[in-house]
């Protein structure tokens, strides 16, 4: 069975800091990966994906993220954050038609 | 990129009445659409899935007597949570699946809350 740990429960940092949010999956095929990001009360926003080909993709509003087949990791990261960076991010995967997602960071920005 | 919708997105019920929410695809029809539950602070829980024009598919553990999924079109699927009660309070998110793609759309959410 796949499953996906996101090893970050919460994650501070400063504003105009750069972001590294961890992602580690278990899959016997080739993963089709997101990042999605839910301020409080929304539903989510899909900020990219991976399928297949180039291992670095990039997403909306400055994120990109770096699939590691080596390591089993899709790394989500931004060089500079922004206040408005603050929200929960979630991975997930995509077994057949159905996301497993982890369990969340919450990412909290600092003035 | 793809929109869905939720009706409504907040709603409180007294204990023992039933409420529904629906879910919609605007721009494009989808077969498969899916019902999560989002506790606070926590991930997404599926509870099922829904195919149009069949029955849906609940996850282990979740009340299908309870929690009623139609899914009479390819542009909605409706959630009915029936003799609703406090512990069913929640925020119940709703996607929709495009198979061009591979992607899930998700809804805006609806906060129940059951007094």
């Amino acid at each position: 069975a796949q499953s996906v740990t996101q090893p970050d429960i919460h994650i501070t940092v400063s504003e105009g800091a750069s972001l590294e949010l961890r992602c580690n999956y278990s899959y016997g095929a080739t993963p089709y990966l997101f990042w999605y990001v839910q301020s409080p009360g929304q539903g989510l926003q899909l900020l990219l994906k991976y399928f297949s080909g180039d291992t670095l993709v990039q997403g909306i509003k400055g994120f990109e993220a770096e699939f590691k087949r080596s390591q089993s990791s899709f790394n989500l990261r931004k060089p500079s954050v922004h206040w408005s960076d603050a929200a929960e991010y979630f991975c997930a995967l995509n077994a057949g038609n159905m996301l497993t997602f982890g369990g969340g960071t919450r990412l909290m920005v600092k003035p | 990129g793809a929109v869905v919708s939720q009706h409504p997105s907040w709603v409180i019920c007294k204990s023992g009445t039933s409420v529904k929410i629906e879910c919609r695809s605007l721009d494009f029809q989808a077969t498969t659409m899916f019902w999560y539950r989002q506790f606070p602070k926590q991930s997404l829980m599926l509870m099922a899935t829904s195919n149009e024009g069949s029955k849906a598919t609940y996850e282990q553990g979740v009340e299908k007597d309870k929690f009623l999924i139609n899914h009479a079109s390819l542009t909605l699927s409706t959630l009915t949570v029936t003799s609703a009660h406090p512990e069913d309070s929640s925020f119940y998110i709703c996607s929709a699946y495009r198979d061009s793609n591979y992607e899930q759309y998700f809804g805006p959410g609806t906060r129940l809350t059951v007094t």
